[in-house]
């Protein structure tokens, strides 16, 4: 398994403005993924980034509202852009561990983001 | 069209029962994972449970089992003896080919005392 940290919990913020959500995983994982939960939804995979290369990002999200790092093995940042009412979200950073059909996912406590 | 169905929005169970969540899936993918999550008023995504395609047993975690009938695709979980505390939304999400989850829509589940 793996314990995984996100920072800020939870934040309100004004149109406009941006805000960068920190991911901390306790061992070190070749793939990240930046999942978001729109309210009374369920989760859409953002983006998924390997350390020492861009993120890949799935169809509607883009690098530019999306922006992510990946420094290390342990750490992730997911910056939301210039923001607006309709990014009011549970966003979750995940990882994955193991190795072939016993590979599973696990999921950080979640980041609650309302915009006004 | 959709890879994950949850067919019911809502369940209720009484303490101490068991009860069974659906989840039917599509792919023509041979290989792939299935996986069911716990999702809290907190937000938090709980891994449950999961189960690979080519297991050849069902998955079991304590409580949880998933009931796997892969002619029919489907991989409903069951919680056996509900706890007040397993009140929470679940998902079951499939994983196939490369590493990206699919989710289902959910199933709100609330156990009565």
């Amino acid at each position: 398994s793996a314990v995984i940290s996100q920072k800020p919990s939870r934040d309100i913020c004004q149109r406009g403005t941006s805000l960068t959500i920190q991911c901390q995983v306790d061992s070190q994982v070749t793939m990240m993924f930046w999942y978001r939960q729109q309210p009374g939804q369920s989760l859409t995979l953002i983006a998924t980034a390997n350390q020492g290369s861009e993120a890949t990002y799935e169809s509607g999200f883009v690098i530019d509202k999306f922006p992510i790092s990946r420094p290390n093995l342990t750490f992730s940042t997911l910056t939301v852009s210039n923001m607006s009412p309709e990014d009011s979200s549970i966003y979750l950073c995940s990882v994955l561990t193991g190795q072939g059909q016993s590979e599973t996912q696990y999921f950080g406590p979640g980041t609650r983001l309302l915009v006004l | 069209a959709q890879k994950i169905t949850q067919t019911q929005p809502g369940m209720f169970v009484q303490e101490k029962e068991a009860v069974t969540l659906d989840c039917t899936y599509d792919t023509s993918d041979p290989s792939y994972g299935l996986f069911w999550y716990k999702q809290p008023s907190s937000g938090e995504m709980i891994f449950l449970i999961y189960q690979g395609s080519y297991d050849q047993q069902n998955a079991t975690e304590g409580r949880y089992s998933l009931n796997f009938q892969k002619a029919r695709k489907s991989a409903n979980l069951v919680i056996s003896a509900s706890q007040l505390g397993d009140s929470a939304m679940y998902f079951c999400a499939m994983r196939e080919g490369g590493y990206k989850l699919v989710f289902g829509a959910g199933t709100i589940l609330r156990v009565k005392s």
